[in-house]
């Protein structure tokens, strides 16, 4: 069974440095998004992307995050200037395959530390 | 605006009793779909069940069922013979399919079920 990947599993970083989070989605899916969930709160969209741009995001995607496919196979998150609040498990979900075309699958979560 | 409350912040029960995980959501999409996802204690999120807003059956499968009611706008999950794995946040989500609308899913804040040998 095909599934979403991400990595790392866990990044620790420090205030201000830039992070990039990695997620591999299921190969023949066209639909892919981040979401992350503040510990112990609900989970929470960031933002969509599809035929290589952002078609959604949320409030929370400021100008500190950006997000990009740079190649055939991965899809990144990245955020510029990591703040303490950024601490949370980011999700990566893509959807669009032929068999379950309106699920979106996540991936297993990247937890990001910010200390 | 879209919303969806899970009014049962934690759930207590002892295994092989049956339990309901209510959701109850707001949208003002005429189409849309409801979800179910199952967090475990290792931290991803488990796909459960899709259901379509224009089709109001209720879904079996294996222990577990699903109570769609428009009428009330109301997404139950049902847990039957509820067993120690089973311990985990349930996660209920909502997507409205209009036209050209948000792919996003909205999600409730989750109720953690712990069943207890």
């Amino acid at each position: 069974e095909p599934e979403v990947t991400q990595t790392p599993s866990h990044q620790v970083t420090q205030m201000g440095q830039e992070v990039i989070l990695r997620c591999v989605p299921i190969s023949n899916h066209l639909y892919f998004y981040w979401y992350r969930q503040i510990l112990g709160q609900k989970v929470e969209f960031l933002v969509s992307f599809y035929n290589n741009e952002i078609s959604e995001k949320s409030e929370i995607f400021d100008d500190q995050f950006s997000v990009e496919r740079p190649d055939g196979s991965n899809f990144t998150l990245k955020i510029r200037s990591t703040k303490l609040e950024d601490s949370a498990m980011y999700f990566c979900a893509s959807r669009g395959g032929t068999r379950s075309p309106n699920e979106q699958f996540f991936g297993p979560g990247t937890r990001l530390t910010v200390l | 605006a879209q919303k969806v409350t899970q009014a049962q912040t934690e759930i207590s029960v002892v295994e092989k009793e049956d339990v309901t995980l209510d959701c109850v959501y707001e949208t003002r999409d005429t189409t849309y779909y409801l979800f179910w996802y199952k967090q475990p204690p290792s931290g991803e999120l488990v796909f459960l069940i899709r259901r379509n807003s224009f089709d109001e059956q209720n879904e079996i499968s294996g222990r577990y069922s699903w109570n769609f009611q428009k009428s009330t706008s109301s997404f139950n999950f049902t847990i039957t013979a509820s067993q120690v794995v089973d311990s985990a946040v349930y996660f209920c989500a909502l997507r409205g399919l209009t036209q050209g609308g948000s792919e996003k899913l909205v999600f409730g804040k989750g109720t953690k079920l712990t069943v207890n040998p």
